[in-house]
C-alpha cells in the first residue's frame, strides 16, 4: 500500500452541487497531482500543486480548482457538477527536489469514486 | 499532439506466454514513458519506466522496448502469470514531473 490516502472513497452528488475531495500525500512528499479517470478510460491530468502553488494544469474548466496546504495535503474542488464529472478521481504525490531538478516516483491513492446524478 | 494511443484494448494470454502491449505518441517533446498496472478498486502503480536515451529496459519479467524514430514503445511481460491480470496503462510526459498523458488502457487476462 502507498502512503497516499484519499477521502471519501465514494460519493454521490446531484448535478449542480459542489464537491470537495481530499488527498493526504505520502510523508516527505511536496507535490500532488490530480487525475480524473472515467470508466474504462485512462486518467486525465487535471492539475498539479508544488509547494502550495499550481504547477501545471490540464484541459479542465475553471470550475475544477484546487488547494495545497502547508503540510502538502491537497483538495480538489468541483463546482456546478455535471453528469460527465462522474469518474474516479486520483491523486498522486511525489517529492520534487527543486523546480526542474528531478523528482521521486509518484505514488497514487486508491481514488474517490464520484457519481453525479 | 498530446495523445498517447494504446493497443490492444484487451488481451488474453495463456499462462507462461508473452503479453505485448503497444503505445504510440505524437509529441516529440515527451521524454519520460512509464507503464502502470491497475487492479480493480486500486490506484495505478508504477511498473517500469524508460527515457528515450535507451532502446530497452528490463526489470524482472517486464521489458520496455522504445523506438524513438517511430515514436512507439511497448511493454513485454514474459512468462505471464494469472496474478498479472490487470489493466495496464502507458503514459508520457515532458520530464518526470508526473503531468502525465495516459493511454486508454489494456485489460490483460492471463488464463491458467
Amino acid at each position: 500500500e502507498t502512503g497516499v490516502t484519499q477521502s471519501p472513497t465514494h460519493l454521490i452528488k446531484t448535478r449542480g452541487q459542489q464537491v470537495t475531495l481530499r488527498c493526504s500525500s505520502q510523508s516527505g512528499h511536496n507535490t500532488v497531482s490530480w487525475y480524473q479517470q472515467a470508466l474504462g478510460q485512462g486518467p486525465q491530468f487535471i492539475f498539479q500543486y508544488y509547494r502550495e502553488e499550481e504547477n501545471g494544469r490540464g484541459n479542465f474548466p475553471p470550475r475544477f480548482s484546487g488547494l495545497q496546504f502547508p503540510n502538502y495535503s491537497s483538495e480538489l474542488n468541483v463546482n456546478a457538477l455535471e453528469l460527465d464529472d462522474s469518474a474516479l478521481y486520483l491523486c498522486a504525490s511525489s517529492l520534487v527536489f527543486r523546480q526542474g531538478g528531478g523528482n521521486t516516483e509518484a505514488f497514487f491513492g486508491q481514488g474517490t469514486r464520484l457519481t453525479v446524478v | 499532439q498530446q495523445q498517447v494511443k494504446q493497443s490492444p484494448q484487451s488481451l488474453i494470454v495463456q499462462k507462461g506466454g508473452i503479453s505485448i502491449i503497444n503505445c504510440a505518441y505524437e509529441n516529440t517533446a515527451f521524454d519520460y514513458f512509464p507503464w502502470y498496472q491497475q487492479f480493480p478498486g486500486k490506484g495505478p502503480a508504477l511498473l517500469i519506466a524508460i527515457r528515450p536515451d535507451v532502446s530497452e529496459k528490463k526489470e524482472g519479467r517486464f521489458t520496455i522496448s522504445f523506438n524513438k524514430s517511430a515514436k512507439q514503445f511497448s511493454l513485454h511481460i514474459m512468462d505471464s502469470q494469472p496474478g498479472d491480470s490487470a489493466t495496464y496503462f502507458c503514459a508520457a510526459s515532458r520530464g518526470s514531473n508526473y503531468q502525465l498523458i495516459w493511454g486508454a488502457g489494456t485489460k490483460l487476462i492471463i488464463k491458467p
